[in-house]
């Protein structure tokens, strides 16, 4: 079945740590997202991508960095940049970067905790 | 103003009711909206998209759109336990590539 794979499902890291957050899909979508999810908060966007090789910061980019190598794969990299990483970060995707156009399909969802 | 506004809730409503859940958008110029349903713990989940003034139906669920308004809104007819869960509306805003999503309400169908 198609669908995308976020590894792994609970993450710890410590202070002054880089994390990277996992984010795999066998739709043949174009588009990838990493949103962040907060207790009482909307879902914020980090980064973005619409095509293999390019990417756009979203409205909380600082602390975060991301590749696109393959279309498949979108890995978050939770630097020791950002001071309140702890969170439920979700991966999404849609057919093309035209988001108006499709309701996104996210990931299992990976919870950090900084200890 | 908050760019996409809903209640937060808890809305209880009785098994077998009609659950309705609004939520209200303040770009005038958006033209796609969203319904996720989140049970907790887990990942959102498309259950509804609207772009059109009006009903949009979809078995037990019912999207409405009111753009003048800037009001949408999910209706769930025939409410059962197992749809309590936090519904996240979701609207384009500020050009097709963004999608801003509101905090969430809650859900609980009582048995």
């Amino acid at each position: 079945d198609g669908g995308i794979t976020q590894s792994p499902k609970y993450l710890f890291r410590k202070e002054g740590q880089n994390v990277t957050l996992s984010c795999e899909q066998n739709l043949n979508h174009d588009a990838m997202y990493w949103y962040r999810q907060d207790p009482g908060q909307g879902l914020r966007l980090i980064y973005y991508s619409q095509i293999v090789n390019d990417f756009q910061k979203g409205d909380i980019a600082e602390g975060y960095s991301v590749s696109r190598e393959k279309k498949e794969s979108f890995p978050l990299t939770v630097t020791s940049a950002q001071k309140n990483p702890t969170a439920f970060y979700l991966c999404a995707s849609t057919p093309t970067g035209q988001v108006s156009n499709y309701g996104y399909t996210f990931g299992s969802g990976t919870r950090l905790t900084v200890v | 103003q908050k760019e996409v506004e809903q209640n937060s809730g808890p809305l209880s409503v009785p098994e077998g009711a009609i659950a309705s859940l609004n939520c209200t958008y303040s770009d005038r110029v958006s033209q796609s909206f969203f319904w996720y349903r989140q049970y907790s713990g887990k990942s959102p989940e498309l259950i509804m998209s609207i772009y059109s003034n009006g009903d949009k139906e979809d078995g037990r669920f019912t999207a409405q759109l009111n753009k003048a308004s800037q009001y949408v809104s999910l209706l769930i007819r025939d409410s059962q336990p197992s749809d309590s869960a936090t519904y996240l509306c979701a609207v384009n805003t500020g050009g097709y590539q963004k999608v801003t999503f509101g905090t969430g309400t809650k859900l609980q169908v009582i048995p």
